[in-house]
C-alpha cells in the first residue's frame, strides 16, 4: 500500500524567505502526485499536479515542486512568500486502480511578517 | 460553472443519532468520493461512487454508507454516531475517463457529535 510523509506539521517562515514544504512518498508502483492548499475553514484546492514528463511542475501563483524517482519526493517551494500564503499543504499520491487519494498529515505554512 | 457544493456547512448530532450528507459534483464530473478530515489530520478516503455504485472503500465501517443519484450527486450517510466521527467531511468530484483521478473539492461539511 501506499503512504505519504510530510515530516513538518509547521513551518514558519518570514514573509519575501523561501520556503520548503518536504513530502516523500512510498509505493511499489508507478505514482500521480498532487499538492493541495487547505485555507482557514474551506475546502482544499489543488495547487499542482504531476503525471508524467518534466520532472519540475509549476502552480500560477509561484509554488513549484519536483519529481524526485530515486528519492521518492516530491517537495514543493516557493522563492518567496506572500502572507496570503498562509494554509494547510498537503501532499497526496494515487496509483492507478486505486479510487481514493492518499494524503499526508499535512504540512501548516505560518508567514511571519 | 458551479464547483463541487456541499450540505449542510455544519451540523451538530449527539452520540447515536444518524445523519446524511449531500454533494453535488462539478458540472460535467460523474465520479464522487468522500474523505473524512479529522482536526490536524489529512483527509481520510472513504469510498467513491461511479454510476450509482459504490467502488473501492477505505478502512472505515459499514456504519458509514452511500449512495449516488442518476444525475451524480451522493448522499454519505452514518449511523450510530460516535464521538470520534467528529470531523470535516469533504466530498471530491472527478471525471472518471481523465485517467489520473484528479479531484475537485468541495467546501466540506462540519459535523460534530456530542
Amino acid at each position: 500500500a501506499q503512504s505519504v510523509t510530510q515530516l513538518d506539521s509547521q513551518v514558519p517562515v518570514f514573509e519575501e524567505a523561501p520556503v520548503e514544504l518536504r513530502c516523500n512518498y512510498s509505493s511499489s508502483v508507478s505514482v500521480y502526485l498532487f499538492w493541495y492548499v487547505q485555507y482557514p475553514n474551506q475546502g482544499l484546492q489543488l495547487l499542482l499536479k504531476y503525471l508524467s514528463g518534466s520532472t519540475l511542475v509549476e502552480s500560477i501563483n509561484g509554488f513549484e515542486a519536483e519529481f524526485n524517482k530515486s528519492q521518492t519526493s516530491f517537495h514543493l517551494r516557493k522563492p518567496s512568500v506572500h502572507i496570503s500564503d498562509t494554509a494547510e499543504y498537503f501532499c497526496a499520491v494515487w496509483i492507478g486502480g486505486a479510487d481514493g487519494l492518499t494524503f499526508g498529515k499535512g504540512t501548516h505554512l505560518i508567514i511571519q511578517p | 460553472d458551479a464547483g463541487v457544493t456541499q450540505s449542510p456547512t455544519h451540523l451538530i448530532k449527539t452520540r447515536g443519532q444518524q445523519v446524511t450528507l449531500r454533494c453535488s459534483p462539478k458540472s460535467g464530473h460523474d465520479t464522487v468520493s468522500w474523505y473524512q478530515q479529522a482536526l490536524g489530520q489529512g483527509p481520510q478516503f472513504i469510498f467513491q461512487y461511479y454510476e450509482e455504485e459504490e467502488r473501492q472503500r477505505g478502512n472505515f465501517p459499514d456504519r458509514f454508507s452511500g449512495h449516488q443519484f442518476p444525475n451524480y450527486s451522493s448522499e454519505l450517510n452514518v449511523n450510530a454516531l460516535l464521538l470520534g466521527d467528529s470531523a470535516l467531511y469533504l466530498c471530491a468530484s472527478s471525471w472518471a475517463r481523465s485517467g489520473y483521478n484528479e479531484q475537485f473539492f468541495g467546501p466540506g461539511t462540519r459535523l460534530t457529535v456530542l
